[in-house]
């Protein structure tokens, strides 16, 4: 089974700061279906990227996603009010379907 | 526009059974791979269980293997999730999901349906 690693735990930044998210895989994910997920308390989870770098229907451009290797990185270009939240990543190559413990992008 | 709706939840005693729903509408159900994932207070998301869009071939997580059963009705256009031998570590907000047609990415959620497990 992948184990995701997701790090830093806790992350916090003010508005119009650059956020830095990562997410590690113990081994190749295929086809680098790997996923991130934004949560806000209370609120089912909501898609941003799949396929490591492809931004789902309606998420703007300042949220973006790369892979070097088994090294999977979601950035955040310059946080706004509503980007404090909690993140996860998920793989869904295969089962199973493994979410990371996810980070948590907080107002310093 | 997508809606999934869950229902079914409450509380069960340790050993009991609960059986979750969940309604699915504004897409064509029978053409995707369905999802349960579930949330414990306070911790993070945990993958539970998948069904292909057929209903022939499911997964499931080493957690809930042998106890839980997904399954659909694409006449109903309902996803189930049938939960046997309940125990406290089970107690969650659980939701379902349609997948991507690129792969078993969850792309749309409902909003979730809390099962507590507690004598």
């Amino acid at each position: 089974e992948i184990v995701l690693t997701q790090s830093p735990g806790t992350l916090s930044l003010s508005p119009g700061e650059r956020a830095t998210l990562s997410c590690r895989a113990r081994q190749t994910i295929s086809r680098n279906y790997l996923a991130w997920y934004q949560q806000k308390p209370g609120q089912a989870p909501r898609l941003l990227i799949y396929g490591a770098s492809s931004r789902a229907t309606g998420i703007p451009d300042r949220f973006s996603g790369s892979v070097s290797g088994t090294d999977f990185t979601l950035t955040i270009s310059r946080l706004e009010p509503e980007d404090f939240a909690m993140y996860y990543c998920q793989k869904y190559d295969k089962s199973p379907l493994t979410f990371g413990g996810g980070t948590r992008v907080e107002i310093k | 526009e997508v809606q999934l709706l869950e229902s079914g939840g409450g509380l069960v005693q340790p050993g009991g059974s609960l059986r979750l729903s969940c309604a699915a509408s504004g897409f064509t159900f029978s053409a995707y791979a369905m999802s349960w994932v579930r949330q414990a207070p306070g911790e993070g998301l945990e993958w539970v269980s998948l069904i292909r869009y057929t209903g022939v071939d499911t997964y499931y997580a080493d957690s809930v293997k042998g106890r839980f059963t997904i399954s659909r009705d694409n006449s109903k256009n309902t996803l189930y999730l049938q939960m046997n031998g309940l125990r406290a570590e089970d107690t969650a907000i659980y939701y379902c999901a349609k997948t991507h047609n690129n792969g078993w990415v969850s792309d749309y959620w409902g909003q979730g349906t809390l099962v507590t497990v507690s004598s």
